[in-house]
């Protein structure tokens, strides 16, 4: 069954460093979304993206955030200089999109430690 | 944002009894609403979904049930297993086609053998 693969499993990194998450949506999915979840608190919508641009961020995807479809297969987030308060587990998710019942299909995550 | 509230943090059922997670959402705009299983270390797993044109959508054990006047929905598991053990969330939004997840806390159920 088709899935949502994200890597890497684990990524840590030092206060005011890049960083880059990667995601390989399912392969017929149109749209495409990061959430995250800061540990205890909800899951978070970021940001979805479709046709090579954004159609809908969130509060917290400032300007720090930036997202990318760089080829036909892999969906980035990048976080340009992190915070402390980035620390969470950031999901991708894919979906078609172009129905009533659309449901979105979640990656196993990114487990993100800035020190 | 408390526009989708889970009130039970945890759930404890016997193994093959019904276990019943309740949701509630304020946002009169939500039309489209899913259930999502979560297990440590691994990304929301979907279960069943419902649309507001609805009030009951079923598949095998998972039944979910809407109650738009109250606006509240329910996920019943029957009977529960043990594999069942898991968090579950809530999550809706406007529209289905590429829009926005809002979650609930989440609830956590544990089936006992």
């Amino acid at each position: 069954e088709p899935e949502v693969t994200q890597t890497p499993s684990h990524q840590v990194t030092q206060m005011g460093q890049e960083v880059i998450l990667r995601c390989v949506p399912i392969s017929n999915h149109l749209y495409f979304y990061w959430y995250r979840q800061i540990l205890g608190q909800k899951v978070e919508f970021l940001v979805s993206f479709y046709n090579n641009e954004i159609s809908e961020k969130s509060e917290i995807f400032d300007d720090q955030f930036s997202v990318e479809r760089p080829d036909g297969s892999n969906f980035t987030l990048k976080i340009r200089s992190t915070k402390l308060e980035d620390s969470a587990m950031y999901f991708c998710a894919s979906s078609t999109g172009g129905t009533s019942t659309d449901t979105q299909y979640f990656g196993p995550g990114t487990r993100l430690t800035v020190l | 944002d408390q526009q989708v509230k889970q009130n039970s943090p945890s759930l404890s059922v016997q193994e093959g009894r019904i276990s019943i997670l309740n949701c509630d959402y304020t946002n009169s705009m939500f039309d489209y609403f899913l259930w999502y299983k979560k297990y440590p270390a691994e990304g929301p797993t979907f279960l069943i979904s419902i649309s507001s044109i609805k009030d009951k959508n079923e598949d095998g054990r998972f039944t979910v049930f809407l109650n738009k006047s109250a606006k509240h929905l329910s996920l019943h598991i029957v009977p529960s297993q043990p594999g069942d053990s898991a968090v579950y969330f809530c999550a809706a939004s406007v529209g289905a086609a590429g829009n926005k997840l809002t979650f609930g806390g989440g609830t956590r159920v544990l089936v006992k053998p």
